[in-house]
């Protein structure tokens, strides 16, 4: 079983639509969950991270975290053509003690104009 | 405050050749990692250093290697390449807060003949 698991769509939402990503993850000792934006040929830009059970939002993203069902989201509202990229859920396995990050395999998403 | 740099963005490589990459986190974080992203594997960890200290390894050969400098600067070496080894090449710093969160530098490409 992976640890890290993601659809790896593609997704595909229409202009102003609400898009929804999905992860879980497979550690229970996990604390630190973080959601990465990729364009085609560039690096990974950190959009959200959280921490705690609930609801974080920032601006058109919010995240949601349940440990108890180990599974970690991404709501982008609004969506816009400029949000089509690979979404990359990562998740920090070691409580802390180090920065190691696992990655899932990313979701595609592809916003239709 | 500037990013993180890595340097060279682009290297071609023979077979059997050594590489060594560099990576200057942002200023003020003293926590690098390493990762490689291929199209089958993904992104996979390769190491991190805090401190001029490997402080965690992923599930690579003796092949890869790392090291960090006084001034947070981190360089990997990769002996021996192999076709396989073709691949982008992240570097990620993480600053002394609590967050954990990781920023990518643009990565360097490797392509291995």
């Amino acid at each position: 079983q992976k640890e890290v698991e993601q659809n790896s769509g593609p997704l595909s939402v229409p202009e102003g639509a609400i898009a929804s990503l999905n992860c879980t993850y497979s550690d229970r000792v996990s604390q630190s969950f973080f959601w990465y934006r990729q364009y085609s040929g560039k690096s990974p830009e950190l959009i959200m991270s959280i921490y705690s059970n609930g609801d974080k939002e920032d601006g058109r993203f919010t995240a949601q975290l349940n440990k108890a069902s180990q599974y970690v989201s991404l709501l982008i509202r609004d969506s816009q053509p400029s949000d089509s990229a690979t979404y990359l859920c990562a998740v920090n396995p070691d409580g802390g003690a180090t920065n190691k990050l696992i990655f899932g395999t990313g979701t595609l998403l592809a916003v239709q104009p | 405050k500037a990013g993180v740099t890595q340097t060279p963005r682009y290297l071609i490589k023979t077979r059997g050749q050594q590489v060594t990459l560099s990576c200057s986190p942002i200023s003020g974080h003293r926590s690098v990692s390493w990762y490689q992203q291929t199209p089958g594997q993904g992104l996979q960890f390769l190491f991190e250093y805090f401190s001029e200290t490997q402080r965690n390894k992923g599930n690579f050969p003796g092949r890869f290697s790392g090291r960090q400098f006084s001034n947070s600067r981190s360089e990997m070496n990769v002996s021996t390449l192999e076709l396989g080894d073709s691949a982008l090449y992240l570097c990620a710093s993480t600053g002394r807060d609590l967050t954990y969160e990781q920023y990518f530098g643009p990565g360097t490409r490797l392509t291995v003949t």
